[in-house]
Parts: structure tokens; sequence; C-alpha cells
């Protein structure tokens, strides 16, 4: 059963740059068909889509959000096949959250890493 | 650029059936085909109810029931239970593939 996890910093200075990596248990995120997303929740808030690399076979496609296309940046790990990271630029308070890693197939996003809290201080 | 509109809040008394709506706005005609819902728990990770408009993934109760009608997508809670307290959030893929979020509802059980 894939499994996924975030790890990173739980602090980040303001105007610095967020790095989250986020590993996958029981399964590689290339040569699937599945999206892999980072997703992220602030606090009391809705859920807020960051962008995703989608896999056909082993070419992978990425998207983002309009509003954090400028400071955002999704790729796979160039090493390990079971990882792909998060880095967000110029962070500010309005980027404190729970930022999460999921795989999805188009709007359904099925499987969820537990969240990891980032603020912004 | 579309958004999806839900209701702050829905409640309903248990044993009822309640109805939460997504509703799409903007020019991405096309980009209401795939929608899917949520629940989440206060500080617990979203959990997938249906996908594809309609399907359930295994496991799920038939009391989640999802539909889509033009603009606006629902999600039907039947037989309403205390545990069914949470927030809920719809999804859909856009034409630009991305994906974008409901601001989510909130459910209470009287």
């Amino acid at each position: 059963q894939v499994q996924l996890q975030e790890s990173g910093p739980g602090v980040v200075r303001p105007s610095q740059t967020l790095s989250l990596t986020c590993r996958v248990s029981g399964g590689a995120i290339s040569g699937t068909s599945f999206s892999w997303n980072w997703i992220r929740q602030s606090p009391g808030k809705g859920l807020e889509w960051l962008g995703h690399i989608a896999y056909t076979g082993t070419t992978g496609t990425t998207s983002y959000s309009p509003a954090l296309k400028s400071r955002l940046n999704i790729s796979p790990d160039v090493y390990y096949n079971d990882r792909f990271s998060l880095t967000l630029k110029s962070m500010s308070d309005a980027d404190t959250a729970v930022y999460y890693c999921a795989r999805g197939e188009l709007a359904a996003i099925g499987v969820w890493g537990q969240g990891i809290p980032v603020s912004v201080s | 650029q579309s958004l999806l509109t839900q209701p702050a809040s829905v409640s309903g008394s248990p044993g009822q059936s309640i109805t939460i709506s997504c509703t799409r706005a903007g020019n991405d005609v096309d980009g209401f085909k795939y929608v899917a819902w949520y629940q989440q728990y206060p500080g617990k990770v979203p959990k997938l109810l249906s996908f594809d408009v309609s399907h359930r993934p295994s496991g799920l109760p038939n009391r989640f029931s999802a539909s889509k009608s033009g603009n606006t997508a629902s999600l039907t809670i039947s037989g309403l239970q205390p545990d069914d307290e949470a927030n809920y959030f719809c999804s859909s893929y856009t034409t630009f593939n991305t994906v974008l979020f409901g601001g989510g509802t909130q459910v209470t059980v009287l």
C-alpha cells in the first residue's frame, strides 16, 4: 500500500525559501499514471492546491497554481524515483500552513501524507 | 480561471439527508468533467469520498452519493450520523491541468 511522508523544516524565516520533500513508500513516482501533488491548508482555512508532477509512463509534466507559479517549483528527485520536492520562494506570513503531499488521478486525490506544519517566523 | 463555490455550512438532524452543492463559475466550461469530494475532520487528513463525479472508493458507505448537473456538483449524505460532522470539500480538474478546491462546507449534526 502506497504511503507518503513529508519532510522539511517546521519554521522558515520571512523572505526565505521553503524546501520540502515527499517520500513515497511502496512505489515509484514515474512509470505511473498518477499525479504527485502538493496541497496546503492555512490555519482554519480550506485546501489550496499548489501544483503537481503528472506522469504518463516515464514522462512527467509539471503544473502549478497560477497564484503561486512565479514562486513555486516542483520536481522529482534526481537520484531517487520515490521522492519529489517542493520549493517555494519569498515566504511570508500568508504561506504559514500545513503542507501535504498526495497522489492523485485528475481531480481525485486519493492518498495523502500526514502533512507537515510550516510556520513563517 | 474558474472558481468552485460551496455553502459555508449545512446542518441536519440524525437520520435526515443533506446535500452540499459545489457550483462552478468561470470560463473553463470543460474543466468540470472530473469532480471529487473529500471529508476532513479537524486536524486530520482529508479523505476521498467520490471521484469522476459519482464513483465511490471501495469500502465507502453508500450513504454518500455524488452527482452533477450543469455547473453544479452535489454530495448527498443520507441517514445522517453524528460521525458525519466534518468539513467537506469538492475539487475539479481543469482543462489547464490544474486542480481547484471549493472553499469547504462545515456539516453540523443537530
